[in-house]
């Protein structure tokens, strides 16, 4: 069964150092998503991505961050200077697209970001 | 604006008891409603789904969840926990009204199943 995958699984940073996060969404798939877990909290939305944009995004998502999908493989998360409060787990998910049909999005098993 | 409230933050049963996990959901438009699953370390799998088609529905691992529009609620039930359900259950609301079709979380419930 096709799975979305990201790399790393866990990555530690610096203060201020920038980190990208790699997500490779399920091969047929349109729409891809970022959110992100603070440890105790609840899962948030960051961003979604379909035909090479951005088509929503949270109040979270300000201008150190931003999505890229380089390739017709990947897609990824940049921070450009990483704050303590960035330290989470990152979600990446993806979906089928079919109108407004409500398609399940399907998560991959998250990178683990610690910012010291 | 779309909403969820998970009513219980823990819930504790005895194996081979109902599972009962609470949700009430707020949505501006004709929702979809989902139930997740968070094992520890783990990423979120799909346990079910709800998409203006019958209200009752029927999920992996014996979970099923009934849509009440009047009460707005997408309760999560099991007849009979297993110690392998022990995990952490988001119900998730979308609504068609954004052209994402972003997922919003509620807080969780940890479910424990004990012996």
């Amino acid at each position: 069964e096709p799975e979305v995958t990201q790399t790393p699984s866990h990555q530690v940073t610096q203060m201020g150092q920038e980190v990208i996060l790699r997500c490779v969404p399920i091969s047929n798939h349109l729409y891809f998503y970022w959110y992100r877990q603070i440890l105790g909290q609840k899962v948030e939305f960051l961003v979604s991505f379909y035909n090479n944009e951005i088509s929503e995004k949270s109040e979270i998502f300000d201008d150190q961050f931003s999505v890229e999908r380089p390739d017709g493989s990947n897609f990824t998360l940049k921070i450009r200077s990483t704050k303590l409060e960035d330290s989470a787990m990152y979600f990446c998910a993806s979906r089928t697209f079919r109108g407004l049909r409500q398609e399940t999005q399907y998560f991959g098993p998250g990178t683990r970001l610690l910012v010291l | 604006a779309q909403s969820v409230t998970q009513l219980d933050s823990h819930v504790s049963v005895s194996e081979g008891t109902p599972v009962l996990l609470r949700c009430n959901y707020s949505s501006s438009y004709s929702p979809s409603l989902f139930w997740y699953v968070q094992h520890p370390n783990k990423g979120l799998q799909l346990l079910l789904k709800y998409t203006s088609a019958a209200t009752l529905v029927k999920g992996i691992n014996g979970f099923e969840a009934e849509f009440k529009k009047s009460e707005t609620s997408f309760h999560l039930t099991k007849p009979s926990a297993h110690m392998s359900d022990a995990a952490e259950y988001f119900c998730v609301v979308s609504d068609s009204g954004g052209g994402g079709n972003k997922l919003t979380f509620g807080t969780g419930t940890q479910l424990k199943v004990e012996l």
